[in-house]
């Protein structure tokens, strides 16, 4: 079965970055596009942007550009979103999702990010 | 940015009632369009894909349908397990765009 395992929460200082990872299992990890979603307290759910891992090609939110940065490593099947020069707005949960057939059909559990000195 | 603007944006609903949630597209996304649910501390999980398309183990009373840029989430007999925030997607253009959600509460 599809599964989608995300790193655990963390805790970062303003201004510093963080790296999250999302592991895929039960599928071809190469096939489809993995996207990443924030979300935070209280709100709805944007869009940050998607990755293909057969290629690496990204796109992007124009929101985020320059915030996150997707990468992947094909020999785990892990995706990784690296978001720098953190600020309290930063201060979310944060979704990995995998752009099926039908849409976003399959997610991640979520990694909480608290943006706190 | 496709604008999507889902109402209500909370709504009080009894065991067996119908409820219909709604989402307005700012522009022309074809069936470009799904539904999503999600409860307390969980993610949200795909109800209803190209508008109208029931995703595989999704109970039957879920349904969804379009008139134009208007877009449907129907419940035909809200059972106990279905409260939660219900959220609509535009697949048409990127960005893809979230509707602001709707919670749905048990009276």
């Amino acid at each position: 079965q599809v599964k989608l395992l995300q790193s655990g929460a963390a805790l970062v200082k303003p201004g510093a970055s963080v790296k999250m990872s999302c592991k895929a299992s039960g599928y071809t990890f190469t096939d489809y596009w993995v996207s990443w979603v924030k979300q935070s307290h209280g709100k709805s759910l944007e869009w940050i942007g998607e990755i293909y891992p057969n290629s690496g090609a990204t796109n992007f939110n124009e929101k985020f550009k320059g915030k996150a940065t997707l990468t992947v490593d094909k020999s785990t099947s892990t995706a990784y979103m690296e978001l720098s020069r953190l600020t309290s707005e930063d201060s979310a949960i944060y979704y990995c999702t995998r752009a099926g057939d039908s849409g976003f059909d399959y997610w991640g559990q979520g990694v909480m990010v608290t943006v706190s000195s | 940015d496709i604008q999507m603007t889902q109402s209500p944006a909370s709504l009080s609903a009894s065991l067996e009632e119908i409820v219909t949630i709604t989402c307005q597209a700012s522009q022309d996304i074809g069936n470009w369009l799904a539904w999503y649910q999600q409860k307390p501390g969980k993610s949200p999980q795909l109800l209803i894909y190209g508008a109208t398309s029931l995703a595989d183990g999704v109970p039957s009373r879920f349904s969804g349908s379009r008139s134009g840029t208007q877009y449907s989430l129907k419940i035909s007999r809200l059972q106990v397990e279905d409260p939660g925030i219900y959220y609509c997607l535009q697949g048409y253009s990127a960005p893809w765009t979230f509707g602001g959600g709707t919670k749905l509460e048990l009276k």
